[in-house]
């Protein structure tokens, strides 16, 4: 199976700032069959962006996906008191689909 | 608006049988474009995707939860159901439904999830 490692584990920034996600693959995914998902405390996950760079419906454009390959990268513009929150990416490229095992961005 | 309900017991016995059912509401399980599935998540921990079903009862699993797992549809109550079988504690989770592409499945639409506790 295809195993997704996110960095950084944690993140600490404040408000306004730039937050950059990292997930590499330990296989090629293609060019865009990578998502990524927010979640917050107690809730189900949220699908931001499909296709490696698609936003999913009703997502803000400060949220922006890029990477094709091994490499994908998640960036959040200017981080905004409800970005706080778990990020995990997920491949379909090849099944058993898997996810990553999160990144944390937290309010330094 | 897509809406996915889990149900089931909370509290499973070590060695037992889990059983969820997933009830859509606000489309059709029927479509053609989409698959239905299962992901759970221990507490604490990351997402784990255990199988899909097809409307038409095509199934895929995750081959390290295969030999445990069946998940099922019926489509007249516009439900989808999982047994896994001889769980343990490590089988603790949330349990969460979840819509993904035919062709490209990634989870659009998922349900808020369920804990169930595999304990004596």
């Amino acid at each position: 199976e295809i195993v997704l490692t996110q960095s950084p584990g944690t993140l600490s920034l404040s408000p306004g700032e730039r937050a950059t996600l990292s997930c590499r693959a330990s296989q090629t995914v293609g060019s865009s069959y990578l998502a990524w998902y927010q979640q917050k405390s107690g809730q189900a996950p949220r699908l931001l962006i499909y296709g490696a760079s698609s936003r999913a419906t009703g997502i803000p454009d400060r949220f922006s996906g890029s990477g094709s390959g091994t490499d994908f990268t998640l960036t959040i513009s200017r981080l905004e008191p409800e970005d706080f929150a778990v990020y995990y990416c997920q491949q379909y490229a090849r099944s058993p689909e898997t996810f990553g095992q999160g990144t944390k961005v937290e309010i330094k | 608006q897509l809406q996915l309900q889990e149900s089931g017991p909370g509290l499973v016995k070590p060695s037992e049988t889990l059983s969820l059912t997933c009830s859509v509401s606000g489309g059709s399980i029927s479509s053609r474009s989409y698959y239905w599935g299962l992901i759970r998540q221990p507490p604490g921990k990351g997402l784990e995707w255990i199988a899909s079903i097809y409307y038409t009862g095509s199934t895929y699993y995750n081959p390290s939860l295969k030999s445990r797992v069946t998940i099922s549809v019926d489509t007249s109550k516009n439900q989808f159901s999982l047994k896994l079988t001889s769980v343990t504690a490590a089988d603790t989770a949330v349990y969460h439904c979840a819509r993904s592409g035919y062709y490209v499945r990634y989870f659009d639409h998922w349900g808020q999830g369920t804990l169930v506790t595999v304990s004596s």
